[in-house]
């Protein structure tokens, strides 16, 4: 089985500060990650995701985030956060070897301050 | 396509009374899964289907928790009878094989 921790509950960052939310995961398998944005009274929508490839993902919206399988993490970085940026994120993993369902973290809460 | 659609949004009940939650998932997509978010313990996977059969419902709290999927477009989640440590956002999501998880709005549940 798979299981997600996201190590900080809560991120404050002021605006145009780089951000970085921290994800460690584990399996015994190998595995897809995944990374969730959920805007306040909105469902979740998927904001990148590591199948296989470059470690390193993009998203539209100028976060990325690395796969590291030694150290089992796949943290999510931006460079230079807006107002706009603030919400839930949700990191989730997936078993390569089948269809199973994505087991989620808690979630981080990025507030960016003005 | 219109997205995940669940209703109703909100629902403020009683305890002790029936909840249905309802569910219709994108056209097309062979997944469904139904998850629980509360501020203690995130979000859960309660149960899901693949091709209108429930795969794995080991995420269920309680008896008093049930759901169906009579058809590819419908499902529901039902309570009952309901208790206020109900209280949390259900969302509803489908997927088609490996693509992404698309999620519904959700239902905020209040149970009094």
């Amino acid at each position: 089985a798979q299981s997600v921790t996201q190590l900080d509950s809560q991120v404050p960052v002021f605006e145009e500060a780089p951000v970085e939310l921290r994800c460690n995961y584990s399996s015994s398998v190998s595995v897809y990650l995944f990374w969730y944005v959920q805007y306040p009274n909105q469902g979740l929508q998927l904001l990148l995701k590591y199948l296989s490839g470059s470690t390193l993902v993009e998203s539209i919206n100028g976060f990325e985030a690395e796969f590291n399988k030694s150290q089992t993490s796949f943290h999510l970085r931006k460079p230079s956060v807006h107002i706009s940026d603030t919400a839930e994120y949700f990191c989730a993993v997936s078993e390569v070897s089948g269809n199973t369902p994505l087991v989620f973290g808690k979630g981080t809460r990025l507030s960016v301050i003005a | 396509d219109a997205g995940v659609i669940q209703s109703p949004r909100h629902e403020v009940t009683e305890m002790g009374q029936e909840v249905t939650l309802r569910c219709k998932p994108i056209s097309g997509h062979d997944y469904l899964f139904w998850y629980r978010q509360t501020m203690m313990r995130g979000l859960e996977l309660l149960i899901y289907f693949n091709n209108n059969v429930p795969i794995d419902d080991s995420g269920m709290p309680e008896d008093r928790f049930s759901a169906k999927m009579p058809n590819a477009s419908f499902s529901t989640l039902k309570i009952q009878p309901s208790e206020p440590r109900d209280s949390a956002v259900y969302f509803c999501a489908s997927r088609q094989g490996w693509e992404k998880l698309f999620f519904g709005s959700g239902t905020q549940l209040s149970v009094l």
